[in-house]
């Protein structure tokens, strides 16, 4: 059974940071690794989505990597502003026996990141 | 906008009581996806469907049902709600891979 585990749970910073959040994987056969960001109460919003065959994406201030084999992806973010407060969820895709995936994200439990003034 | 639509936003049932979540997205997208949030447990997938006529237990199936209506609408139905029901509920769509998926704003439901 695929378990993600993302590190740490928590983080409280100063406005202005670079910030590394962490997502470790059990099952390296995963099709594509997705990370959200959810503002209390809200949705999820997609972020980044990085294919099995890629190393990583950007986007604006983020930038998230991926490493199949040893089960871990980390998002980075650049230059940490109060906006940015909020929980990012990493979650994967696993592939089926068939070699596609229809669905079935398995998500970590989260960061809550606050970030202030 | 375009996106993933579901109603209501929030909901109150009694114990026993029985209700359906609607879910809609105009992303002509073919696989569509419950997902439950609760305290502790992070998302856990209810049931999904692949495409349109198709549908699959996920991790936590127990006491739902779901209706692929069409290609557009995705329903989860509660028969008789229970206390442990209480929860966050995400719909969520996408297509084939290698695309991600988006998710619907979702409904917040007690059940007393």
């Amino acid at each position: 059974k695929q378990e993600v585990t993302q590190i740490p749970a928590a983080l409280s910073v100063p406005e202005g940071e670079n910030l590394v959040l962490n997502c470790s994987f059990t099952d390296s056969a995963i099709y594509n690794l997705q990370w959200f960001r959810q503002d209390p109460g809200k949705g999820l919003t997609s972020l980044l989505l990085i294919q099995s065959s890629q190393r990583e994406q950007t986007s604006g201030r983020l930038n998230a990597s991926l490493d199949k084999s040893s089960g871990r992806s980390t998002l980075y973010i650049a230059a940490s502003q109060p906006g940015d407060s909020a929980t990012y969820l990493c979650a994967v895709r696993l592939e089926d026996a068939g070699g596609t995936s229809y669905g079935k994200l398995t998500f970590g439990q989260g960061t809550i990141l606050t970030v202030h003034p | 906008n375009a996106g993933v639509t579901q109603t209501p936003k929030f909901q109150v049932l009694k114990t026993g009581q029985s209700m359906t979540l609607q879910c809609a997205q105009d992303m002509n997208h073919n696989s569509m996806y419950w997902y439950r949030q609760d305290p502790g447990m992070g998302l856990r997938l209810i049931y999904y469907s692949a495409s349109e006529g198709t549908t699959d237990k996920g991790e936590v199936p127990n006491g739902y049902n779901v209706s692929r209506l069409n290609k557009r609408e995705f329903s989860l139905r509660l028969e008789s709600a229970a206390p442990s029901q209480t929860s966050v509920y995400f719909c969520a769509s996408s297509l084939h891979p290698p695309a991600g998926y988006t998710f619907g704003s979702g409904t917040r439901l007690t059940v007393v």
